[in-house]
């Protein structure tokens, strides 16, 4: 069990630009989660993937945000367009097969992303 | 819709003393889950503690333990003998079925030596 790998660390990109992010969960999980975190706040929900099928989107998700994760292992998170406002951390997080709710998210380090 | 409330934005505690920190939820899911996160500095969260609604009995973890009261729709986590590296922010969520986990915005717990 090597954990949820989340790359890179750190970004720091102009507004404007195109960013995306990679998240490996832990081997054995199908369930993938994306969360965004500011300053001073809980984490917030973006989306979540069970195996390959995207089955939840908050409506924080602008249409600049999308995810993917095609064979149902990593996933990627894009941003397009990147603004000011999402300066923040991404949190990826996976949970195992089994019953939920009782399933607890293991996350990774997060990549802290910085709009200039 | 599942609500996760904390009222305290930041606690004091003295090392070696028991510190409760305070959480309510709300949800009309009559089967969830509520769990506890720490989140020190460095900003890995940390998995601390999991109640289920129908488990009878508080939870226990080492030095954490969840005070689970159904009827007020509360779930506060208790943490005894603090150490020095309790300092953190301290999350609460939870989780209805196959959903989501919603978080609250945290407590900051600082330990005094």
């Amino acid at each position: 069990d090597t954990g949820v790998s989340q790359d890179p660390r750190h970004k720091i990109t102009k507004r404007g630009q195109n960013v995306t992010f990679r998240c490996d969960p832990i081997s054995e999980h199908n369930r993938l989660y994306w969360y965004r975190q500011t300053l001073g706040q809980g984490p917030e929900f973006l989306t979540y993937f069970q195996n390959e099928a995207q089955l939840e989107k908050s409506r924080l998700l602008s249409d600049r945000f999308s995810a993917e994760r095609p064979k149902g292992s990593f996933s990627t998170l894009e941003i397009q367009r990147t603004e000011q406002g999402d300066s923040a951390m991404y949190l990826c997080a996976s949970s195992p097969p089994g019953v939920a709710p009782h399933s607890p998210l293991h996350f990774g380090n997060g990549t802290r992303l910085t709009v200039t | 819709a599942q609500k996760i409330t904390q009222t305290q934005p930041g606690m004091f505690v003295q090392e070696k003393e028991a510190v409760t920190l305070d959480c309510t939820y709300d949800t009309s899911d009559q089967s969830y889950g509520l769990f506890w996160y720490k989140q020190p500095s460095s900003g890995e969260m940390i998995f601390l503690i999991y109640q289920g609604s129908y488990d009878e009995q508080n939870a226990t973890e080492g030095r954490y333990s969840l005070n689970f009261q159904k009827a007020r729709k509360s779930a506060n986590l208790v943490i005894s003998a603090s150490q020095l590296g309790d300092s953190a922010m301290y999350f609460c969520a939870m989780r209805g079925g196959y959903q989501k986990v919603t978080f609250g915005i945290g407590t900051k717990l600082q330990v005094i030596p």
